[in-house]
């Protein structure tokens, strides 16, 4: 069946360096979605991508799906304390139910 | 009012018990889902329900059963649970066609 791979499964950084995480699907993807889960919490809905090859900006993240549907990132700029949390993305294929990556779990030195 | 609960929001049970977790959402919307999550692993779905009378197996069902007695209420069912399912289990809903999905707070079960 589908699988999501996400990679890397842990990264720790200063305040103020970037982060980046990235997703791989075994299949081409109808859409993918990117939650955060913050410490002790749900995961909540960040973004959805659904054109091959889309990028999308939320201040100072940077969503990205690859040409082929397959893949995806996140990126942080200048990472704030308030970026700690879980990301996972998830990804969609034709029977509309998500099949979620592993995440990766941020931690940042103040 | 949270619009997605969940009940109980912690449980601890021992080996063989029964055990029911209760999701009831005011958002209106069709879909509902069952997600367990370990660390690790990230979520994985256990069943979903696109309407009333639909209930699909998601990667993970066997050991477990769902029931949607609403279109606002689907429980999750332990028939005789086991220490390995011990676990964070999150309920979520969304509306038709790919969209965003909403969760709730989560229950965690301790099996004993």
């Amino acid at each position: 069946g589908q699988q999501v791979m996400q990679i890397p499964q842990y990264q720790h950084v200063q305040e103020g360096e970037d982060f980046t995480t990235y997703c791989n699907s075994s299949t081409t993807l109808s859409n993918i979605q990117w939650y955060k889960q913050r410490p002790g919490g749900h995961p909540v809905f960040l973004i959805q991508l659904v054109k091959s090859g889309e990028v999308k900006k939320q201040k100072r993240l940077t969503f990205q799906f690859g040409e082929a549907k397959k893949n995806s990132s996140l990126h942080i700029t200048a990472t704030q304390t308030t970026d700690v949390g879980t990301y996972f993305c998830a990804g969609s294929g034709g029977a509309q139910k998500l099949v979620f990556g592993q995440g990766t779990r941020l931690t940042i030195n103040p | 009012d949270a619009d997605v609960t969940q009940t109980p929001r912690n449980r601890i049970t021992k080996t063989g018990k029964r055990i029911m977790l209760e999701c009831s959402q005011t958002k209106g919307h069709d879909r509902m889902y069952w997600y367990r999550q370990d660390p690790g692993l990230g979520l994985q779905l256990i069943y979903y329900s696109f309407d009333v009378k639909d209930i699909n197996k998601g990667e993970i069902s066997d050991g477990y059963s769902v029931s949607r007695q609403a279109q606002a209420k689907f429980s999750l069912s332990l028939e005789s649970a086991i220490p390995n399912q011990t676990a964070l289990y999150f309920c979520a809903t969304s509306g038709k066609g790919y969209t965003e999905q909403f969760f709730g707070p989560g229950t965690r079960l301790t099996v004993l």
